[in-house]
Formats: structure tokens, C-alpha cells, sequence
């Protein structure tokens, strides 16, 4: 069945750096687009970023452009978040999203893993 | 960018009653890119329907959606003990996806 693992989540400082990564399973993986997803302490769902297939097209939330990258390697089935100049608002449950296109639902989600952005 | 509100933010409810959760959008949206997730505790989000009322694979007929325009339905017939959880809505017809802030289901 799908599976989507991640990992990387923890603690860091205001400025600092943090990798996620999302390991898949159970499906063609170059075939969907994945995203990541995140959600903060009492907050609602909030889209991060999106990359195709190819990796030939991402996009990424406003909040989050020119510090995160999104990025993936299909021989390996993973799926990455590069994430610079962290934020205390960057604190959240991030989660590993997949779906077939740009304009379709999001087909299955990973558990999420956690980053908290303190001093 | 859309803007999804969902109303009620609590709803409390007993097992075999009927449930309507709403999701307003900012303007109107095309329904064809109208989504409502199940999350649970402790589990990954699931699509229960997409394109404003079609059920996503084995979501069982007590779940329905509705809506057109910018005001959108989710209606659960009866509610099962495993129905009681947080519910989202997203739009996904253009960038950047949008969710709202959930509607939590709890039993009275």
C-alpha cells in the first residue's frame, strides 16, 4: 500500500537550517506530483510547496519563497524540503502530500514530522 | 488567492445523527476543484471527496458533498463512532492551494 515516511523534523534556532525528507512507497513515484504541507499549533492546514514528476516545475508559498526549496530524486523515491532562515511562524507539522497533477486532489499524505524553530 | 471559511468550527453530535459541515469560499470557485479531507488523531489526513461531490475510493455512501458557486457542503447521513474527527476543505484549482481551518466533529 502507499506509504509516505518523513523525517528530518526538530529543533533549530531562529536563522538556522533544516532538511525534511519524505520517503515513498507502494506507488510509481515519478509519476505524481508531490507537495508538502504544513500546519502549525492551533492553526489550520497551509499549502508550502509543489514539484512535478520531472522536477521541471515547483512552486512555492509566498511565505516561505527564497528560503525553502522544494526537490526530489526519483531514484531513490524521496521527496526533500531544503529549509533556510527559519522562522519562529516556520514552527509547524510538516506533511509529505501526493497527488496526480497540480489540479487534483491530494491522494495520500504522510504522518507528518515536527519542526520547532526557538531559541 | 481563495480564502476557505468553515463553519461550524465545533459541531457535537451523537452517533446516528446527521451532520452538515460548511465550507465558504472568498469568490466563486469552479466545484470541480473543491476537496474535503478526514483527519483523525494520531493519522494522516484522508480524501473522503473531491470535485465538490464525488467520494474518493471506498468512502462509504454516508458521506456526501454538495455546493457550487462559493458555498460548499459536507454531509455525513449518519454518524458512525469512527466519524468523529476534524474535517478540511481545500481548493486546488489554482496556486496556491488553499485549506480551510477545519471543522472538528465531536461526540455530544
Amino acid at each position: 500500500q502507499v506509504q509516505l515516511v518523513e523525517s528530518g523534523g526538530g529543533l533549530v534556532k531562529p536563522g538556522g537550517s533544516l532538511r525534511l525528507s519524505c520517503a515513498a512507497s507502494g506507488f510509481t513515484f515519478s509519476d505524481y506530483y508531490m507537495s508538502w504541507i504544513r500546519q502549525a499549533p492551533g492553526k489550520g492546514l497551509e499549502w508550502v510547496s509543489y514539484i512535478s514528476g520531472s522536477s521541471s516545475y515547483t512552486d512555492h508559498a509566498d511565505s516561505v519563497k527564497g528560503r525553502f526549496t522544494i526537490s526530489r530524486d526519483n531514484a531513490k523515491n524521496s521527496l526533500y524540503l531544503q529549509m533556510n532562515s527559519l522562522r519562529a511562524e516556520d514552527t509547524a507539522v510538516y506533511y509529505c502530500a501526493s497527488s496526480s497533477t497540480v489540479v487534483t486532489p491530494i491522494d495520500y499524505w504522510g504522518q507528518g514530522t515536527l519542526v520547532t524553530v526557538s531559541s | 488567492e481563495i480564502v476557505l471559511t468553515q463553519s461550524p468550527g465545533t459541531l457535537s453530535l451523537s452517533p446516528g445523527e446527521r451532520a452538515t459541515l460548511s465550507c465558504r469560499a472568498s469568490q466563486s470557485v469552479s466545484s470541480s476543484y473543491l476537496a474535503w479531507y478526514q483527519r483523525k488523531p494520531g493519522q494522516a489526513p484522508r480524501l473522503l471527496i473531491y470535485g465538490a461531490s464525488s467520494r474518493a475510493t471506498g468512502i462509504p455512501d454516508r458521506f456526501s458533498g454538495s455546493g457550487s458557486g462559493a458555498d460548499f457542503t459536507l454531509t455525513i447521513s449518519r454518524l458512525e463512532p469512527e466519524d468523529f474527527a476534524v474535517y478540511y476543505c481545500q481548493y486546488y484549482g489554482a496556486s496556491p492551494w488553499t485549506f480551510g481551518q477545519g471543522t472538528k466533529v465531536e461526540i455530544k
